[in-house]
């Protein structure tokens, strides 16, 4: 149990359907990221949320959209997503932007 | 060149031995060092961090930091069949404006410890 909770674990979904990954953590932290990782690649840093704002965007195509309501949600929204959009999506949060992270379990998001 | 660089491996040593894992970065104003342990088919999961110069021991972990040189470093003394994972090497850059919470990651080396 990592304090972190991503719901779904697995995700296979065309490229015209619209989906949503949820994370959650239970940590008390207010710094929240999305990540995706690839095979063979390193983990890609996609975005960062301080306070519910979104303070970084590594330059994620559009079809991938984030929302923050709240210090302890994250949600990552897809639509139109592409067969190299196949990859383990990761959440982290921490405590500041400068505290270790800490991982949720991902979800393994397959497209058709 | 790559921001964050490691080799991938894989690193196999005996059961009981020292595993010794590298990592080096390119960036000079990089602050803050972190080590993640991933299981295959798993999410990372934290081990060691470290902002100072020097060594830093828990247990049977030790890291090790050179700014100078841009070189981390993990130790595992008495490896064990349960330490085979994939050790990823984070760096993140000094704090606030665009590098707040900007973790750049390394491939990950492969280690396997043999019975």
């Amino acid at each position: 149990e990592t304090g972190v909770t991503q719901t779904p674990r697995h995700l296979v979904m065309g490229m015209t359907n619209k989906k949503s990954l949820k994370c959650e953590q239970h940590l008390g932290h207010n710094a929240m990221y999305w990540y995706k990782q690839s095979a063979k690649k390193p983990l890609e840093l996609m975005f960062v949320y301080s306070l519910e704002e979104r303070v970084e965007n590594n330059s994620v195509p559009s079809r991938f959209s984030p929302e923050c309501p709240n210090s302890s949600h994250l949600f990552l929204h897809l639509h139109t997503l592409q067969p190299e959009d196949s990859a383990l999506y990761l959440c982290a949060s921490s405590q500041g932007g400068n505290q270790p992270q800490h991982f949720g379990d991902g979800t393994r998001l397959s497209i058709l | 060149q790559k921001e964050v660089e490691q080799n991938s491996g894989p690193l196999s040593v005996p059961e009981g031995a020292i595993a010794s894992l590298n990592c080096t970065y390119s960036d000079r104003g990089s602050q803050s060092f972190f080590w993640y342990r991933q299981y295959s088919g798993k999410s990372p999961e934290l081990i060691m961090f470290i902002y100072s110069n020097g060594d830093k021991e828990d247990g049977r972990f030790t890291a090790q930091l050179n700014k100078a040189s841009q070189y981390v470093s993990l130790l595992i003394r008495d490896s064990q069949p349960s330490d085979s994972a994939t050790y990823l090497c984070a760096v993140k850059r000094g704090s606030g404006g665009t590098s707040y919470g900007k973790l750049t990651f390394g491939q990950g080396t492969i280690l396997t410890v043999h019975p």
